[in-house]
């Protein structure tokens, strides 16, 4: 199975900070990364496919970036409703995996 | 607007089953597979397999593979997915979501609220 593996595992930042955070795949899976986001006691939302395309309706302040075994995630200007966990999620390869996520939490 | 709406918690001895429902709502059912996915307490998130609303074709899994079953029922446009021989170890939310598969890329969206299964004695 391809292992996904997401740095940090939390992190605390302001509002309007910009974060970024990492995804990396123990072997080359192209662009075929996905990334999520959960807010507590909520289903988990789709954000970015194929590494940078954005969901249609999420804030263009969400972007992602990378292919190959590297991919970041970066919020730029953090607002209160983004204080949640991020999951990367790949594609490449049955069975698809994801990374344990990054906990944004408010400084 | 597209919603996927799931059963109820349940609480399971150890050795028993449960079944676990997605209703789907707002699109064409049998144009989109379904994927059920978990995440127990402290742990990431897992793909357990999926099936074809379409033809009823499934793809589980190696982990639960003899213990899970995923059907659909096309006329109430609701999946479910059944899990027998129940462990501790399986005790945790329990999601439903709609398969985009798109030029080889495969993401979740959207996603049912969740189904909390807890395995105790």
């Amino acid at each position: 199975d391809i292992q996904m593996t997401q740095s940090p595992s939390s992190l605390s930042a302001s509002v309007g900070d910009r974060v970024t955070f990492t995804c990396r795949a123990s072997q080359t899976i192209s662009s075929y990364l996905i990334w999520y986001q959960q807010r507590p006691g909520r289903a988990p939302k789709l954000l970015i496919y194929s590494a940078s395309i954005l969901q249609h309706g999420v804030p263009s302040r969400f972007s992602g970036s990378g292919s190959g075994t590297d991919f970041t995630l970066t919020i730029t200007n953090l607002q209160p409703e983004d204080f949640a966990t991020y999951y990367c999620q790949q594609s490449y390869r049955s069975p698809l995996t994801f990374g344990g996520g990054t906990k944004v939490e408010i400084k | 607007q597209v919603q996927l709406v799931q059963s109820g918690a349940e609480v399971k001895k150890p050795g028993a089953s449960v079944k676990v429902s997605c209703k789907a709502s707002g699109y064409t059912f049998t144009s989109y597979g379904i994927s059920w996915l978990r995440r127990a307490p402290g742990q990431g998130l897992e793909w357990l397999g999926r099936i074809s609303t379409y033809n009823g074709d499934t793809n589980y899994g190696q982990k639960l593979q003899g213990r899970i079953i995923m059907t659909t029922d096309t006329s109430t446009t609701t999946a479910y997915m059944e899990l027998r021989s129940l462990r501790s170890d399986d005790t945790a939310m329990y999601y439903c979501a709609r398969d985009f598969i798109v030029g080889g890329t495969n993401w979740f969206d959207p996603w049912g609220q969740g189904t909390l299964v807890t395995v105790a004695s």
